[in-house]
């Protein structure tokens, strides 16, 4: 079945650093893919999409190319704050359910340190 | 425009006995899917409703059940409840289509003593 792999965590960075998680995916068709967060204590917030090849994905500074001849989605940012220390998700969408069956990646604990 | 609400946000139930909670989508949005989050098992689809029929079904125990209402507020049911049980249970909601995003509420924190 379709699957979705993310760096392993946790990672700490200082303020201003750069950031990188990796996703990669494995699924029969064309999936969208999808960078979700968590804060604490909260449910899941979208924070980027992209629905075909070569799409980009951005918001608040986090940018995601959807890869399909290396099936990934990683997620960048150029200069991380205290306030973006969060859970991550990636996740994969197909077919014509479309968004509403999700798979998720095992989620990658973010710490920012000032 | 208001969120995906659920209720309660926070629960403590003991072994055997059965729950529900309860889930209302963004206006508008017809599917709503229900998910099971753990440590050790990380986000688990449950089943997916769209107009009042399960569209969806992911790899739980018969349980586990849910139900969807015509103003497509959602149930979920856990029957017999086991210490494993005991996760953060997230509804999230979608207009029908491709490409469309779900919508997570803030999620119900069942505990099983």
């Amino acid at each position: 079945g379709d699957s979705v792999t993310q760096m392993e965590g946790p990672v700490t960075l200082s303020e201003e650093a750069f950031l990188t998680i990796n996703c990669t995916y494995t699924a029969t068709g064309y999936p969208s893919l999808f960078w979700y967060v968590q804060y604490p204590g909260e449910g899941l917030q979208l924070l980027l999409k992209a629905t075909k090849a070569d799409d980009k994905g951005s918001n608040k500074g986090f940018e995601a190319t959807y890869r399909k001849e290396t099936t990934s989605f990683h997620l960048e940012k150029g200069s991380v704050q205290v306030s973006d220390s969060a859970v991550y998700f990636c996740a994969l969408s197909e077919g014509i359910q479309g968004a509403q069956k999700l798979v998720f990646g095992q989620g990658t604990r973010l710490t920012i340190n000032p | 425009k208001a969120g995906v609400t659920q209720t309660p946000r926070y629960l403590i139930k003991t072994r055997g006995q059965q729950v529900t909670l309860s889930c209302s989508p963004i206006s508008g949005h017809r599917s709503v899917s229900w998910y099971q989050q753990t440590p050790g098992q990380g986000l688990q689809f449950l089943f997916e409703y769209f107009s009042e029929t399960q569209r969806n079904k992911g790899n739980f125990p018969g349980r586990f059940s849910g139900r969807q209402f015509s103003n497509s507020r959602s149930e979920m049911n856990v029957s017999t409840l086991e210490l494993g049980d005991s996760a953060l249970y997230l509804c999230a909601s979608s207009r029908e289509g491709l490409n469309t995003e779900a919508f997570f509420g803030q999620g119900t924190r069942l505990t099983v003593v």
